[in-house]
């Protein structure tokens, strides 16, 4: 079991550029989330999925876009990336709510 | 949604039990209590979870009294390999359409030899 990987590890846009981070897991759960942490923050929920062909608005989900299309995969979109997205981005997956979260090695990015 | 509020850092010596409270005063029936432990370049990583009384592991104890207004976890005996950031999260999860598991900035906690 890989659990949940995250692809790219680290990116370096330039404002107004577009990038899509993908996230998977193998451990067939239900739900997935994507949070953001910046320095000496903890993590702020952007979006979330609650299954295949589902998502919902998290905390701060202004400037991101999020797909399902399969339940293994959650893909976390930035059509104009601004100098304020730079953040280390994290997903996460579980087996339902009230479960345990697993979390991805995160995307360090960073919006020059 | 339910707050949490916990000390910013603590210090700690190796061989020592930690125990780091977290308060959460407008926690609601159906709230759940959850920690987590991050170390520096990781995502977080579930330690323990409760809703009432004592639950124990093999890495952490919780403790919630009868108010459920605060709860502490206990860790027994650290080593310096439990340096690392803590939080504390109290929410049932996505029910009623919303995941009101907030990560707050946590408890950074440094363990010396």
């Amino acid at each position: 079991n890989a659990g949940v990987t995250q692809t790219p590890k680290f990116r370096v846009l330039k404002t107004g550029q577009s990038m899509t981070l993908l996230c998977a897991q193998d451990m067939n759960h239900e739900y997935m989330y994507w949070y953001r942490q910046d320095p000496g923050m903890g993590l702020r929920l952007i979006h979330y999925s609650v299954g295949e062909g589902t998502t919902a608005k998290g905390e701060v989900p202004d400037g991101y876009n999020v797909s399902r299309l399969k339940k293994q995969n959650f893909l976390l979109g930035l059509e104009s990336a601004a100098p304020s997205q730079t953040s280390v981005y994290f997903c996460a997956s579980s087996y339902r709510d009230r479960y345990e979260q697993y979390f991805g090695p995160g995307t360090r990015l960073t919006v020059t | 949604l339910a707050k949490t509020t916990q000390p910013i850092s603590m210090d700690s010596y190796e061989g020592q039990e930690v125990n780091i409270t977290c308060s959460h005063n407008n926690i609601a029936t159906n709230d759940y209590i959850t920690w987590y432990q991050q170390f520096p370049s990781q995502g977080p990583r579930f330690i323990i979870q409760g809703y009432k009384t004592k639950v124990t592991n093999e890495v952490a104890s919780l403790f919630i009294p009868a108010d459920r207004k605060s709860s502490t976890l206990s860790l027994p005996r650290v080593s310096l390999s439990d340096t690392a950031v803590y939080y504390c999260l109290v929410g049932d999860g996505v029910s009623g359409g919303y995941n009101k598991l907030i990560f707050g900035a946590g408890t950074r906690l440094a363990v010396h030899p």
